[in-house]
């Protein structure tokens, strides 16, 4: 079974701070990535990485960055929160056998006032 | 272009009551894999079935079952019997060639009554 953490699960904050949202998994999986959801809606990949020091953007285009210097950490950040980020943020690694299932964390709900 | 379409937003249904999502993909590549996911009201995404465009036998598992038909570019997925806890929002997913990154469907919410 997947070993994926994210954390907070729920951040509601003001806008012009700066947010980290964490991101870590024990299983050892090389490849992580980033997705952004509205609710009840499609999943749009923002970020990912293949391996540590890799990180490439996604589909959709994000202000938010993230960083890969550990295999197992794969942390978010935005500079500077605005009420368009408000979303849910979703967390997934997955091993590097052929396309593999990406294993999901429980996700940041994410809401800036 | 939307790689993964899944046309029905939400399906409601009577316990017991037996429900096929559909799935219809488009892709270039003559090797790809499909996923489905279910995303239960609390949030996290559940992986339910990988298959790849190599092997289109139907899948069955539990009160779960899959269609693949490449002839028309459909990967359905049918709950027999369904119950109060299949409830979620279901999503179908595309890797294309030996990339990693999924393509994701809109999903479809399904409702089960008691």
């Amino acid at each position: 079974e997947a070993d994926i953490y994210q954390t907070p699960r729920y951040l509601v904050i003001g806008t012009g701070k700066k947010i980290t949202l964490e991101c870590s998994q024990t299983m050892g999986h090389d490849k992580m990535y980033w997705y952004q959801q509205d609710p009840g809606m499609e999943l749009h990949l923002i970020h990912y990485s293949y391996g540590v020091n890799s990180t490439e953007k996604g589909d959709l285009s994000s202000e938010s960055t993230v960083s890969r210097i550990r295999t197992e950490h794969f942390p978010l950040t935005l500079e500077s929160a605005r009420p368009s980020h408000t979303s849910q943020y979703l967390c997934a690694s997955s091993d590097s056998s052929a396309p593999g299932p990406q294993h999901f964390g429980d996700g940041t709900r994410l809401s800036i006032l | 272009a939307q790689k993964v379409t899944q046309a029905q937003t939400e399906i409601s249904v009577v316990e017991k009551e037996d429900v096929t999502l559909d799935c219809v993909y488009e892709t270039r590549d003559t090797t790809y894999y499909l996923f489905w996911y279910k995303q239960p009201p609390s949030g996290e995404l559940v992986f339910l079935i990988r298959r790849n465009s190599f092997d289109e036998q139907n899948e069955i598992s539990g009160r779960y079952s899959w269609n693949f038909q490449k002839s028309t570019s459909s990967f359905n997925f049918t709950i027999t019997a369904s119950q109060v806890v299949d409830s979620a929002v279901y999503f179908c997913a595309l890797s294309e060639g030996y990339d990693y990154k999924l393509s994701f469907g809109a999903g479809t919410t399904v409702t089960v009554r008691a």
